[in-house]
């Protein structure tokens, strides 16, 4: 998707080892969100940043860590990967270079597919 | 636990047909947006209705807006296989956050 790229897009690892996904963007944009994707259960958020150092966390943030370094990067680590938390992790932006933060709809990343074995 | 859910949860229509998704939300809103999602992709925002507005159309969809009755729908005329997709509405209320239902899986037949 233009301007918001995740990586690794595919990772396998084991129970119990730390893990870190990134988000990039170019767009400039305030805001910014990790997401997870389960069957039945739509899109949850995990934590989310409305600008660098500023985070919160989201409706499923056990487990997960967050940092946010730079406006264009915001990266979310598992600190002891569980197989409770094989999903696919979306990141997305919002809120444009003004910072207004209603009434803009998100851009969302390409996901990224976790299994923990 | 879910701000926005879809009705029916599966919907298959013939070509050319209309489809219709329904949503209903739980607390006040500023706005409700609509989604789609293609198998294995991210999900594309579709259109945004504030909650001042009744009515909104881009293209071949229409959506709806009834804050008294907390609820929207997502209109999609003269469907084509290409729509086949899961469509996702989510609101967005006090805070920056959109909250998202669980979705609607439609297929389009070809």
């Amino acid at each position: 998707d233009a301007g918001i790229t995740q990586s690794p897009r595919h990772k396998v690892t084991e129970t119990g080892t730390p893990v870190t996904l990134r988000c990039h963007q170019t767009e400039n944009h305030r805001y910014m969100y990790w997401y997870r994707q389960d069957p039945g259960h739509g899109l949850r958020l995990i934590h989310y940043s409305y600008g660098v150092k500023d985070t919160d966390k989201g409706e499923v943030s056990d487990g997960y860590s967050v940092s946010r370094s730079k406006t264009e990067d915001f990266l979310l680590t598992l600190e002891s990967a569980t197989s409770s938390q094989t999903s696919v992790y979306f990141c997305a932006i919002s809120g444009g270079r003004t910072g207004e933060t209603y009434n803009y709809g998100y851009t969302f990343g390409s996901g990224t597919r976790l299994t923990v074995v | 636990s879910q701000q926005g859910e879809e009705d029916p949860q599966a919907l298959s229509i013939q070509e050319g047909e209309n489809a219709t998704m329904n949503c209903s939300y739980k607390t006040s809103i500023n706005n409700l947006q609509w989604y789609r999602q293609n198998s294995g992709r991210g999900l594309v925002h579709l259109i945004l209705i504030r909650s001042n507005e009744r009515e909104k159309h881009s293209g071949r969809l229409r959506v709806t807006l009834d804050t008294s009755k907390k609820s929207s729908s997502l209109l999609i005329t003269a469907s084509r296989a290409a729509d086949t997709a899961s469509y996702f509405c989510a609101a967005q209320g006090g805070s920056e956050k959109l909250v998202f239902g669980k979705g609607t899986k439609l297929t389009v037949n070809p």
